[in-house]
């Protein structure tokens, strides 16, 4: 059963880079045609997509955050990754990675979450 | 960019009801959308993909009709375990994936 968890720093600094990693157990990261994503949700609020990978390497970004998103995928380590630059108080939530089988198509596995606080 | 309408932001209901939540997309949006329920402190969990398919080993009272720029999510006999905030999503070729606001269902 494939499974899926965030892991990485619970504080970070404002001007930062928040990194953080998904690691994919119960199946190979490249073994199928899937994308991988990150989605995160503020506290109290809803959720907001920020971008995705495929297995390949291609990358596509939520637009209003393009310019600080970097997603990657090492696939030796069965894992995927997020930076997030510039940080500021604003990017302060719970950090989701997912799994999608097709651009397009819904979430249909989800990590647990982290949370990342972003605090001086 | 396609805005996305979730009503209502919150319910009440009884146990036994029906409830009904709707997501309007602001241009059609084919049946790129799907419904996601979220505990407190749990991840969404996908229940209805394509607009009304229901994923594997979701319980069938949960179902999803609609096309184009208007959507329903409906459960046809509200249980105690279906309290969660319900979250419509669509995906356009931007691409670019963008969630509703959210419907918080609670037991009258």
């Amino acid at each position: 059963q494939l499974q899926l968890q965030e892991s990485g720093p619970g504080l970070v600094k404002p001007s930062e880079t928040l990194s953080l990693t998904c690691t994919v157990s119960g199946g190979s990261i490249s073994s199928s045609s899937y994308y991988w994503g990150w989605i995160r949700q503020p506290p109290g609020k809803g959720l907001e997509w920020i971008g995705s990978i495929y297995y390949s390497g291609s990358t596509y970004y939520n637009p209003s955050l393009k310019s600080r998103v970097t997603i990657s995928v090492d696939t030796s380590k069965n894992q995927f990754s997020l930076k997030l630059s510039s940080v500021t108080a604003a990017d302060t939530a719970v950090y989701y990675c997912a799994r999608h089988p097709e651009l397009g198509d819904a979430f249909d596995i989800w990590g647990q979450g982290t949370m990342v606080t972003v605090s001086s | 960019d396609i805005q996305m309408t979730q009503s209502p932001s919150s319910l009440s209901a009884s146990v036994g009801d029906r409830v009904t939540i709707t997501c309007q997309a602001s241009q059609d949006i084919s049946n790129y959308l799907n419904w996601y329920q979220q505990k407190p402190g749990k991840a969404p969990k996908l229940l209805i993909y394509d607009a009304s398919n229901l994923e594997t080993g979701v319980p069938s009272r949960f179902s999803g009709s609609g096309s184009g720029t208007d959507f329903t999510f409906t459960i046809s006999s509200l249980q105690p375990e279906d309290i969660a905030t319900y979250y419509c999503q669509q995906y356009d070729n931007l691409p670019m994936y963008t969630f509703g606001q959210g419907t918080k269902l609670e037991i009258k």
